[in-house]
């Protein structure tokens, strides 16, 4: 058990529909990363925030956003979504900045 | 960032050492470099990091040579448990850096018994 919990584990839900994923970071831990992954595919980062700013923004689409809570705990926000934003979503956390971070068992996003 | 090369996939045998290269040509002062382990559909877990020349845990040790422009993750003994896919990356662990913590494509290791 990493310490970082997602929520929830599995979400089905249909095309054009709106759904918010969320995670909580490991006691003490700062960062929150999220990601995704693409059946076979490799984790494209999506974003990372730091003590609720964000920090550093990668290929996230414009229907996705994300923010991260006074107490730390951070939300995904996927939004009319599309077939192929089918995939597990990550999150991570990590005590600063550094790549020592710790991974949830993610959340399965299956848009039908 | 710098960009990391691996190789796409490697077998090996149960009691077997795997060793994985990963190349980082442009690697900067400050970056270290980390090892993650992925199983499927799991998120990726945290191996070894390390800066420059050896460093050695409870599972695995990272060998960086004197130009950090390659290091090599070697699992020893690897058993059926081990077949994942790991990942190497290169980042600058520091406070205002805007960590993206980028992973590669990673490298696909199937142990068989």
């Amino acid at each position: 058990d990493s310490g970082v919990t997602q929520t929830p584990k599995h979400l089905i839900t249909a095309t054009g529909q709106r759904v918010t994923l969320r995670c909580s970071p490991r006691s003490g831990d700062l960062s929150v990363y999220w990601y995704q992954q693409s059946l076979d595919q490799g984790l494209q980062f999506l974003i990372h925030y730091y003590n609720g700013e964000e920090r550093a923004k990668g290929n996230i689409l414009e229907r996705f956003s994300a923010q991260q809570f006074p107490d730390l705990h951070s939300e995904l926000n996927l939004s009319s979504l599309e077939l192929g934003d089918s995939a597990l979503y990550f999150c991570a956390s990590s005590r600063g900045t550094n790549t020592e971070a710790f991974f949830g068992q993610g959340t399965r996003l299956t848009v039908v | 960032l710098a960009k990391t090369t691996q190789p796409i996939s490697m077998d090996s045998y149960e009691g077997q050492e795997v060793n994985i290269t990963c190349s980082h040509n442009n690697i900067a002062t400050n970056d270290y470099i980390t090892w993650y382990q992925q199983f499927p559909s799991q998120g990726p877990r945290f191996i070894i990091q390390g800066y420059k020349t050896k460093v050695t845990n409870e599972v695995a040790s990272l060998f960086i040579p004197a130009d950090r422009k390659s290091s090599t993750l070697s699992l020893p003994r690897v058993s059926l448990s081990d077949t994942a896919v790991y990942y190497c990356l290169v980042g600058e662990p520091l406070l205002d850096a805007g960590n993206k913590l980028t992973f590669g494509g990673g490298t696909r290791v199937l142990v068989k018994p």
